[in-house]
């Protein structure tokens, strides 16, 4: 069965670096997988997809604070320079034939 | 560039229908699935769904096999998400998403049916 795992949160100051984690279930660990960030009271918003190969592409929208890397079934989203605004739900997102997981989502604090 | 614009808010009683629209611009309709995906209150995220605009095929989790019915009108870019046999725990927020990558979201649409 496909799922996606995530931790519920997350925490950093203000200016530094984190790291989200997003785990592929046992036998798809090939999966691309996408991140989507959502604000408080707000929609989500597309952040960038992330391959197996540990390419990632960024919405066009997205400043370059925001990367992505693989390592075996792990996903992940990096985000440097910690600003208020990144105060978010953060979700990961795959698909299979005919169906669309989500992860339960990582609420980041920026202390 | 690319909008999805949905519908505005709706209240339904228990046992009612709700349809929810969804209008697509800046680019083509019919080249992209459009997904649904809904957001219970201090939930998380629940895809329910895609539409092919073009074939007009379908994908529905089972939790909502009977109960959903996605379609698209071609002609003016826009999607539908109809759910019937309503029940207080469909209240929730209700988005159109674009593509695979879920790229393009609409701003949502919240049903709220009283219990």
């Amino acid at each position: 069965q496909l799922v996606l795992t995530q931790s519920p949160s997350a925490s950093a100051s203000l200016g530094a670096s984190v790291r989200l984690t997003c785990t592929l279930s046992s036998g798809h660990s090939t999966y691309a997988i996408a991140w989507h960030q959502q604000r408080p009271d707000k929609g989500p918003h597309y952040l960038m997809k992330v391959n197996s190969d540990g390419t990632y592409k960024r919405g066009d929208d997205i400043p370059d604070r925001f990367s992505g890397f693989s390592s075996g079934a792990e996903r992940y989203l990096f985000i440097s320079s910690l600003q208020s605004e990144d105060e978010a739900d953060y979700y990961c997102q795959t698909w299979g034939t005919g169906i669309w997981v989500f992860g339960g989502g990582t609420k980041l604090t920026a202390l | 560039q690319v909008q999805l614009v949905q519908s505005g808010a709706e209240v339904k009683r228990p046992g009612a229908s709700v349809k929810v629209s969804c209008k697509a611009s800046g680019y083509t309709f019919t080249d992209y699935y459009i997904h649904w995906v809904r957001q219970a209150p201090g939930q998380g995220l629940e895809w329910m769904g895609r539409i092919n605009p073009n074939s007009g095929g379908t994908n529905y989790i089972q939790k909502f096999q009977g109960r959903v019915a996605m379609t698209g009108d071609r002609s003016i870019s826009t999607a539908y998400m109809e759910l019937t046999k309503l029940r207080s725990d469909d209240t929730a927020m209700y988005y159109c998403a674009r593509g695979p990558f879920l790229g393009d979201w609409g701003q949502g649409t919240l049903v709220t049916v009283p219990s």
